[in-house]
């Protein structure tokens, strides 16, 4: 069984100034990690993905991930935040490519990002 | 660029009718997959659909619910008796084929159920 943990609800900072968005998950294998972004009345948009390739994953918009396995945990991050980073973002997990099938994505339960003039 | 389409974007109804979702995935992928979103809580996993055919599905994809492929390029999901708990926003998605390969998410229909 895999899970999620997405330690902060709400995560406020000014622009310009670092994001950092915590995420914990566990699996039972070795997992595939994404991080969603969702602004309002919007899809989900995939930011980054990991895949057992390198650890430090980097995405669009400017954002990066890193998979630390002994701590369990992808957080997100942005060295300079932007007004239009204002948004909902989601880790998940996926355990999908082990068996190579249609397994379902396993979400958090979601950041909300403000971003302070 | 390629997306995923949903309609409606926000459909209302009554309690104990039927209702049925639709959904346009990308059309070179070959899985498609219903979650949800209760307002307030995490999107859950219902449904995987591969080769014309349920893959896997979650405990709360109960009898109430099908999935069908009907034309090749619509994806419906169908609610047989709607319940109030069954508001929700209701998201598709669709995957290619291949490994490492993320899936792709619609905007979602906001279901009310009165």
């Amino acid at each position: 069984a895999q899970s999620v943990t997405q330690l902060d609800s709400h995560v406020s900072v000014s622009e310009g100034t670092p994001v950092l968005l915590r995420c914990n998950y566990s699996s039972s294998y070795s997992p595939s990690l994404f991080w969603y972004v969702q602004h309002p009345n919007k899809g989900l948009q995939l930011l980054l993905k990991y895949t057992s390739a390198a650890t430090l994953v980097k995405g669009i918009n400017g954002f990066e991930a890193e998979f630390k396995k002994s701590e369990t945990s992808f957080h997100l991050t942005k060295p300079s935040a932007h007004m239009s980073d204002a948004a909902e973002y989601f880790c998940v997990v996926s355990d999908q490519w082990v068996g190579g099938g249609a397994d379902g994505l396993t979400f958090g339960k979601g950041t909300h990002l403000i971003i302070q003039p | 660029e390629p997306e995923v389409t949903q309609t409606p974007s926000h459909q209302v109804t009554q309690m104990g009718q039927e209702v049925i979702l639709r959904c346009v995935p990308i059309s070179n992928h070959l899985y498609f997959y219903w979650y949800r979103q209760i307002l307030g809580q995490k999107v859950e996993f219902l449904v995987s659909f591969y080769n014309n055919e349920i893959s896997e599905k979650s405990e709360i994809f109960d009898d109430q619910f099908s999935v069908e492929r009907p034309d090749g390029s619509n994806f419906t999901l169908k609610i047989r008796s709607t319940k109030l708990e069954d508001s929700a926003m209701y998201f598709c998605a669709s995957r290619p084929e291949g490994p490492y390969n993320e899936q792709f998410f619609g905007p979602g229909t906001r279901l009310t159920v009165l």
